[in-house]
């Protein structure tokens, strides 16, 4: 069961790039790296997911190093409604082990 | 599209009485289907997970069952509820490879046991 460690909180303004970085020294062959956004008394929502290099869609960019022990997940110029609880998870290969751990609290400042 | 439901959007139960929450997906077939549990202020628990019709696997040993008697559909039930079953329960599905890891999630029921 891969564990993943993510700053708890994070801080940025309106119109900067913020790149969130999880840990995941454990991470199996054929686990593949998932990253989520939740606002409050919602569920979380399916930003980008890769397996190794880089991802990138019109929402977020992922990149993970060739040893997979981490990634990042970059938000490029962010705006009041970024502000969420961001989840980086890795898991086996039906969704099973998906572990949210406590996330990362961005909030966004004008 | 695909979209999923769930109900009710908010329950409170005394400790001791059953529950039974249903979530059903639409504009897909044979979907993976997931229940979650979020605490006040914490991340989310996977508690079953399903690959298919009559198959349901338990992450975590609890006062909860989870079933699948169609395709689309999965429900959350136990028997007698306890104070910590208190939560936010999200169904979620994903298609098959390679798109397991993407998860989409219903709207949730927010479960109070009083």
């Amino acid at each position: 069961l891969a564990k993943t460690t993510q700053p708890i909180s994070m801080d940025s303004y309106e119109g900067q790039e913020v790149n969130i970085t999880c840990s995941h020294n454990n991470i199996a062959t054929n686990d593949y790296i998932t990253w989520y956004q939740q606002f409050p008394s919602q569920g979380p929502r399916f930003i980008i997911q890769g397996y190794k290099t880089k991802v990138t869609n019109e929402v977020a960019s992922l990149f993970i190093p060739a040893d997979r022990k981490s990634s990042t997940l970059s938000l490029p110029r962010v705006s009041l409604s970024d502000t969420a609880v961001y989840y980086c998870l890795v898991g086996g290969i039906y969704g099973q082990n998906f572990v949210f751990g406590p996330g990362t609290r961005l909030s966004v400042l004008p | 599209s695909q979209t999923i439901h769930q109900w009710p959007a908010t329950l409170v139960q005394p400790v001791g009485s059953p529950l039974s929450l249903e979530c059903t997906v639409e504009g897909t077939s044979n979907p993976n289907l997931y229940w979650y549990r979020q605490a006040a202020g914490r991340g989310l628990q996977l508690l079953f997970y399903s690959v298919g019709i009559g198959q349901i696997s338990s992450e975590v040993p609890q006062n909860l069952s989870a079933s699948r008697p169609q395709d689309r559909q999965f429900i959350l039930s136990s028997k007698k509820l306890l104070l910590s079953d208190s939560g936010f329960y999200l169904c979620a599905w994903s298609a098959g490879n390679p798109k397991i890891y993407e998860q989409y999630f219903g709207p949730g029921t927010r479960l109070t046991v009083t």
